[in-house]
């Protein structure tokens, strides 16, 4: 059983567009994560939930905007995109961001996003 | 603010020869240390992790790491390389009570047979 899962896997698609990729996890945890991971394979937080809560809101552009319906999902809108915005974008998920920082934070696939 | 440092951005070693990655961190207080790795295509999957006690971490697939404080080091190792531990390998940290993780630059791993 997957325990973090995105979709879609691979997303290409015109400047100017607006996309979503969404998450899923099934390990009951209560924190979510999207990073980014740019050409150079370097990896950098964007967003964070808690049990539907905003609690980390990096300097990301206001046309990136995560939604949680629920624990169990946090997905990420893009409007307007741009060729800057390619890379591989990852979810994650903690059992809860509040246990100090010893939770092991446990990563989807990836979403490769390619802005033509 | 935290900050990790993978000095090598490439290790190449033989099959059957010790594997050593390197990572140094820098935090205010105690330091929560973790190791990812990524294989081609794939997400990051988690290694190990250091939270306390033991200075010895001993994670999946037979690697382990070494939490040393006076040289803010947390090196990672395996006594005999395989060439399917070919991969990218992240080092990251958390300092206490933040939720931050983040990551060092990431060190290539190459094992050749």
């Amino acid at each position: 059983d997957t325990a973090v899962s995105q979709t879609p896997k691979y997303l290409v698609t015109q400047m100017g567009n607006d996309k979503s990729i969404k998450c899923e996890q099934n390990l009951g945890h209560d924190t979510m994560y999207w990073y980014k991971q740019d050409s150079k394979k370097f990896l950098k937080i964007m967003f964070s939930y808690n049990n539907k809560e905003l609690i980390i809101n990096e300097t990301v552009p206001n046309r990136f905007s995560p939604k949680s319906p629920d624990k169990a999902h946090l997905n990420l809108h893009i409007n307007s995109l741009e060729l800057g915005d390619s890379a591989v974008y990852f979810c994650a998920s903690s059992q809860d961001h509040r246990s100090g920082g010893r939770d092991t934070q446990y990563f989807g696939p990836g979403t490769r996003l390619t802005v033509l | 603010a935290q900050s990790v440092a993978q000095p090598e951005d490439q290790v190449n070693v033989a099959e059957g020869n010790p594997l050593t990655v390197k990572c140094t961190y820098s935090v205010s207080g105690n330091p929560y240390l973790f190791w990812y790795v990524q294989y081609p295509n794939r997400g990051l999957q988690f290694l190990l992790k250091y939270i306390t006690g033991d200075n010895l971490v001993k994670g999946s697939y037979g690697f382990e790491a070494e939490f040393n404080k006076s040289q803010t080091s947390f090196h990672l190792k395996k006594p005999s390389a395989l060439v399917s531990d070919s991969a990218l390998y992240f080092c990251a940290v958390r300092p206490l009570n933040d939720y931050k993780l983040s990551f060092g630059a990431g060190t290539t791993v190459t094992v050749r047979a």
